[in-house]
């Protein structure tokens, strides 16, 4: 069974600081899809950064970063910078695949937030 | 604006009623997904569809149905088979595969 776990439910960071959010995940794929998505307040899911299995650099969105270990099976993020505009769920995703059609498996979420 | 629309933000449901959530899209997506959000539990898939007049249950179908009669439209009844209605429901699209999804603003449903 694919899995994915968040074992941070939930973190806080100083404004302008960084900080990391952990994600495991569990497939018996060699070649896999990896995300995180953010839900602000506004409950408003937002896709922040994507990740090829089969690429071994890691993916960069200006601030967000991701630091993939496919070995290892861990994919976190790495926000620089953080704003207040960063508080929000984050959620890591796994695409699943199911026969011909796939889809994505969630993490229960972590939730962050920036202190002024 | 492209986008994801659903309807009600807002819904209220009486014990041993079926309701029906509305979700439209006009990015021209093939793929449609529900999913379902409870505190502490994440997202979980309730049904998808890849393409028009198919679909395919998620992980919790259990009490939902769907019809995918057009490309833009995927309603999501919630019947009174299921035993918890009451959570915060999300529709999505994307162009299939593992291409990105994008969600809409959502629906909460509560059973009173």
């Amino acid at each position: 069974a694919q899995t994915v776990t968040q074992s941070q439910p939930e973190m806080s960071v100083q404004e302008a600081e960084t900080v990391t959010l952990s994600c495991t995940y569990d497939t018996s794929e060699n070649n896999y899809y990896l995300f995180w998505y953010k839900q602000p307040p506004s409950r408003q899911m937002i896709l922040v950064i994507r990740q090829e299995a089969y690429k071994q650099q890691n993916a960069t969105e200006n601030r967000f970063s991701v630091n993939f270990q496919k070995a290892a099976k861990s994919f976190s993020l790495k926000i620089s910078d953080s704003q207040l505009g960063d508080t929000a769920m984050y959620f890591c995703a796994l695409w699943r695949y199911g026969g011909s059609q796939g889809n994505l498996i969630f993490g229960k979420g972590t939730k962050l937030s920036v202190k002024p | 604006d492209g986008g994801i629309t659903q309807s009600p933000k807002y819904l209220f449901r009486k014990e041993g009623q079926n309701v029906t959530l509305s979700c439209e899209q006009n990015l021209n997506h093939d793929a449609m997904y529900w999913y379902r959000q409870d505190p502490g539990q994440g997202l979980r898939l309730i049904y998808y569809s890849q393409i028009v007049n198919d679909f395919q249950k998620g992980d919790i179908a259990e009490g939902y149905s769907v019809s995918r009669e057009k490309k833009e439209s995927f309603p999501l009844t919630v019947t009174s088979a299921q035993k918890n209605p009451t959570a915060f429901y999300l529709c999505a699209s994307s162009h299939g595969g593992y291409n990105e999804q994008f969600f809409g603003p959502g629906t909460r449903l509560t059973v009173l």
